[in-house]
């Protein structure tokens, strides 16, 4: 069965910095692509980007391109997900997500990472 | 503004069929499938439907996904009370190099 697990909610300032882990046991990690999905309060689902494990390659919303990075460490088998220069709109609650083996579809969720940025 | 484009919300009575109809382009819809999600309150999505009409397994058959050159639709059937929740249909996007979603469609069990 697999799993995957993020790391606890996370308060931060706006213009502060965010790192939320994703860690996965039941699959080879390196296998398909990492997605990171939000949804901000009262709003719908916003993709963020996606990831090769193997490469490192990613790709990312143009909304949010420049402050973002998804990185991944295979020894531990544990994707990241940072994102800088927070914002007030980018409070929400933030999912890794693995993509399915026959199409592109975002198969397994994670329980959801929410990361709120108050002044 | 999402790329692909639902209904806000649909209602129904129990045991109705009921229909989201999901509206894309040829770089998204055209070209890749439609996935269909389940959320609910406080929990992850959950994959209904993948590859625009198969269904994971565990997912009962009341179900049924569909696709026509830039469209789809999630149909209902048999209408349970544990089915109010939102939905979202996803696609890849070509020109995006990423995948869409639509914004979502509240479904609610008169």
């Amino acid at each position: 069965q697999e799993h995957l697990v993020q790391s606890g909610a996370e308060v931060r300032r706006p213009g502060a910095s965010v790192k939320v882990s994703c860690k996965v046991t039941g699959y080879s990690f390196t296998s398909v692509d990492f997605n990171w999905v939000r949804q901000a309060p009262g709003q719908g689902l916003e993709w963020v980007g996606w990831m090769n494990p193997t490469s490192g390659e990613a790709n990312y919303a143009p909304k949010i391109q420049g402050r973002v990075s998804m990185t991944r460490n295979y020894s531990i088998s544990t994707a990241y997900l940072e994102l800088r220069s927070l914002r007030s709109e980018d409070t929400a609650v933030y999912y890794c997500v693995r993509t399915g083996l026959s199409g592109y579809y975002l198969k397994s969720w994670g329980q959801g990472t929410l990361v709120t940025v108050s002044s | 503004q999402s790329v692909l484009t639902q209904p806000p919300s649909i209602s129904g009575t129990p045991g109705q069929w009921v229909s989201i109809s999901c509206s894309g382009s040829g770089s998204n819809i055209g070209k890749n499938a439609i996935t269909w999600y389940q959320k609910l309150p406080g929990a992850a999505p959950k994959v209904l439907i993948f590859n625009n009409f198969e269904r994971p397994s565990g997912i009962p058959d009341r179900f049924a996904g569909s696709q026509s050159d830039t469209s789809g639709a999630l149909a209902i059937s048999g209408l349970q009370s544990e089915d109010e929740a939102e939905y979202y249909c996803s696609s890849w996007d070509g020109s995006l190099n990423g995948v869409v979603f639509g914004g979502g469609t509240k479904v609610t069990v008169l």
